[in-house]
């Protein structure tokens, strides 16, 4: 069985202060794990993604993600805050393979405040 | 290529009501689902499809009925709607093959009352 949780529902951040969204995962198998980005009233898009290849692993618009197997960890982060940063952030968790299904978190939504 | 298409956008159903939200894909993908977005609950699946005419249930599927008949259509019909059926609902695609990444459509948002 797979599961994950991000750890705060809700991030506030200053506009050039670093970024850190938390999640967890279990997993029975080594698992794939993804960020997406939701910007209001749009649909998901893919940050970037873990498949068992490099731990750091660099995404879109400066986000970055470490893979922890010790931990079981897979947060995201950013350096430095943009106002577009704003949206909701959605940790996934799979099995490697072309039919198994995406467990979603239940999300964390990141303000940025000038 | 438009990518993952969904209509309508809104929809207000009262309940009761019936009717059929759209998915197409021009990607050639066997994989197409649907997931429905609540407050605080991610996205939940409801039904997926690994090719023409091979539909399953996934998590929330209590509602919802879905068919395959070609690879580039997914159609979720509610048959009789319900309150608890409002919500954002999400078409996704992706291949059978390599790391699972999946393509969302923009999402049509559904008020039952």
């Amino acid at each position: 069985a797979q599961s994950v949780t991000q750890l705060d529902s809700h991030v506030s951040v200053s506009e050039g202060t670093p970024v850190l969204l938390r999640c967890n995962y279990s997993s029975s198998y080594s698992p794939s794990l993804f960020w997406y980005v939701q910007h209001p009233n749009k649909g998901l898009q893919l940050l970037l993604k873990y498949t068992s290849a490099a731990t750091l692993v660099k995404g879109i618009n400066g986000f970055e993600a470490e893979f922890k197997k010790s931990e079981t960890s897979f947060h995201l982060t950013k350096p430095s805050a943009h106002m577009s940063d704003a949206a909701e952030y959605f940790c996934v968790v799979t099995k490697p393979g072309g039919y198994n299904k995406l467990i979603f978190g239940a999300g964390t939504r990141l303000a940025v405040h000038p | 290529n438009a990518g993952v298409t969904q209509t309508p956008k809104f929809q207000v159903l009262k309940t009761g009501q019936s009717m059929t939200l759209q998915c197409a894909q021009d990607m050639n993908h066997e994989y197409m689902s649907w997931y429905r977005q609540d407050p605080g609950m991610g996205l939940r699946l409801i039904h997926y499809s690994v090719g023409a005419g091979i539909t399953d249930q996934g998590e929330v599927p209590n509602g919802y009925n879905v068919s395959r008949s070609t690879t580039e259509d997914f159609p979720l019909r509610l048959l009789s709607a319900a309150p608890s059926q409002t919500s954002v609902y999400f078409c996704a695609t992706k291949q059978t093959s390599g790391n699972n990444e999946q393509f969302f459509g923009p999402g049509t948002r559904l008020t039952v009352l």
